[in-house]
């Protein structure tokens, strides 16, 4: 089957731990997109990449880092330096065909104590 | 700064009834629009988008208006079910540079009352 995955559903760390996200997709899209989502709000864009070994600053990305190395990996690091880490994190992917459509997937939830 | 907003953060409607979800952009140049639906602890699904160059579009049990005019978004959803009830976010391509970054508002809880 064609789609997104995280990994995994639930992750717990300790406080000034790095900890990496996992995104894979297998729809053949260019384009992914890492979200940080907080109780009762909307999404806001961490960092997004459009294609392989580039990729840009979203609204908040202090305190994280992302790499692509290959088309269906974008993998998510939170750093010690995130200040607030525990949150809800969605990774989406799209085609860069101009239908804008984003494919979610079903989300990791951090939390750091 | 320019954004997406939702009029009400919460709505009630009897199953069966009609509902509708307002949205307000503020960025005349967007030519996209598009709402998700989220059900809680997933990710958000693609229910229906609609480009500038149109007032109404149509999918199963939902239609999506836009009013260029007043700059208003909305989403209807036709004969509610239990499963209807969600988080709905609209969301607009505000750079309309093509980079496929879209902007999202804050969401509306939709609850179907048995």
């Amino acid at each position: 089957d064609g789609g997104i995955t995280q990994s995994p559903k639930y992750l717990f760390r300790k406080e000034g731990q790095n900890v990496t996200l996992s995104c894979e997709q297998n729809l053949n899209h260019d384009a992914m997109y890492w979200y940080r989502q907080d109780p009762g709000q909307g999404l806001r864009l961490i960092y997004y990449s459009q294609i392989v070994n580039d990729f840009q600053k979203g609204d908040i990305a202090e305190g994280y880092s992302v790499s692509r190395e290959k088309k269906e990996s974008f993998p998510l690091t939170v750093t010690s330096a995130q200040k607030n880490p525990t949150a809800f994190y969605l990774c989406a992917s799209s085609f860069r065909d101009g239908s804008y459509e984003q494919y979610f997937g079903p989300g990791t939830r951090l939390t750091v104590t | 700064g320019e954004s997406v907003g939702l009029h009400l953060p919460t709505l009630s409607v009897q199953e069966g009834d009609n509902s509708i979800i307002n949205c307000a952009y503020s960025n005349s140049a967007s030519d996209y629009f598009i709402w998700y639906k989220q059900e809680s602890g997933k990710g958000p699904q693609f229910i229906i988008d609609i480009r500038s160059n149109m007032d109404k579009r149509q999918g199963q049990r939902v239609t999506v208006l836009l009013n260029k005019t007043v700059k208003h978004l909305s989403l209807q959803i036709a004969a509610t079910q239990p499963g209807d009830s969600a988080v709905y976010f609209c969301a607009e391509d505000p750079s309309n540079f093509g980079n496929e970054k879209l902007t999202f508002g804050t969401g509306t809880r939709l609850t179907i009352i048995p």
